[in-house]
């Protein structure tokens, strides 16, 4: 139990569904990111959020929005996505002061047919 | 971005071996950090690093920041079965401008332990 929430864990969608993946952190972070985990690849930064505004979007397609309500809440929603889309997407949060640490989620794992 | 290499890309082991991993990388880095993902699960943080040279342990673990401040190493010694996973190596990016939040991560090194 990281204190990072993610759901759902399995996700499987056609490509003209919407869709949204919920993360929830229990830890009293400030920053909240979004992560994408694909076979043989580094993890890649998708989006950033600093005290709930985002601070980084990494030239990713816009059919990822993302969303922070609150500073406990990240949202990540899907929609008109590819089968290339498929992967495992992280959420993970940490104090902004503390340089790299890191505490992820379990993940929800995307399927798009 | 900037690119970590790591070696091994994958390790077979016996339980009882020691094993090593390394992290390079072409450009300085000011912070070297290891995490693990267990299979189905997300990375977590084992060590991390903040001085070159520094050598740091967490249990059977040791990990130490090379003195050119351009590699890291990761030792697990008298491996055990729940040992098998991923390794990353990662650091801030250093062409990001001093931003603590955006990270670059090696590919992984997937270890095996054989029972």
């Amino acid at each position: 139990e990281t204190g990072v929430t993610q759901t759902p864990r399995h996700l499987v969608m056609g490509m003209t569904n919407k869709k949204s993946l919920k993360c929830e952190q229990h830890l009293g972070h400030n920053a909240m990111y979004w992560y994408k985990q694909s076979a043989k690849k580094p993890l890649e930064l998708m989006f950033v959020y600093s005290l709930e505004e985002r601070v980084e979007n990494n030239s990713v397609p816009s059919r990822f929005s993302p969303e922070c309500p609150n500073s406990s809440h990240l949202f990540l929603h899907l929609h008109t996505l590819q089968p290339e889309d498929s992967a495992l997407y992280l959420c993970a949060s940490s104090r902004l002061q503390d340089t790299g640490e890191l505490f992820f989620g379990e993940g929800s794992r995307l399927t798009v047919l | 971005g900037q690119q970590l290499n790591q070696s091994p890309q994958s390790m077979f082991i016996q339980e009882g071996e020691d094993v090593s991993m390394n992290c390079t990388s072409s450009s300085i880095f000011n912070t070297w950090l290891w995490y693990k993902q267990d299979p189905g699960e997300g990375p977590v943080l084992l060590i991390a690093l903040y001085k070159a040279g520094e050598l740091t342990s967490n249990g059977r673990l040791t990990a130490q920041f090379g003195i050119t401040r351009k590699d890291s190493f990761l030792n697990i010694s008298a491996s055990i079965p729940s040992d098998v996973g991923i390794y990353f190596c990662a650091g801030p990016d250093p062409n990001s401008g001093g931003s603590n939040y955006k990270l670059t991560f090696g590919k992984g090194t997937l270890l095996t332990v054989n029972p």
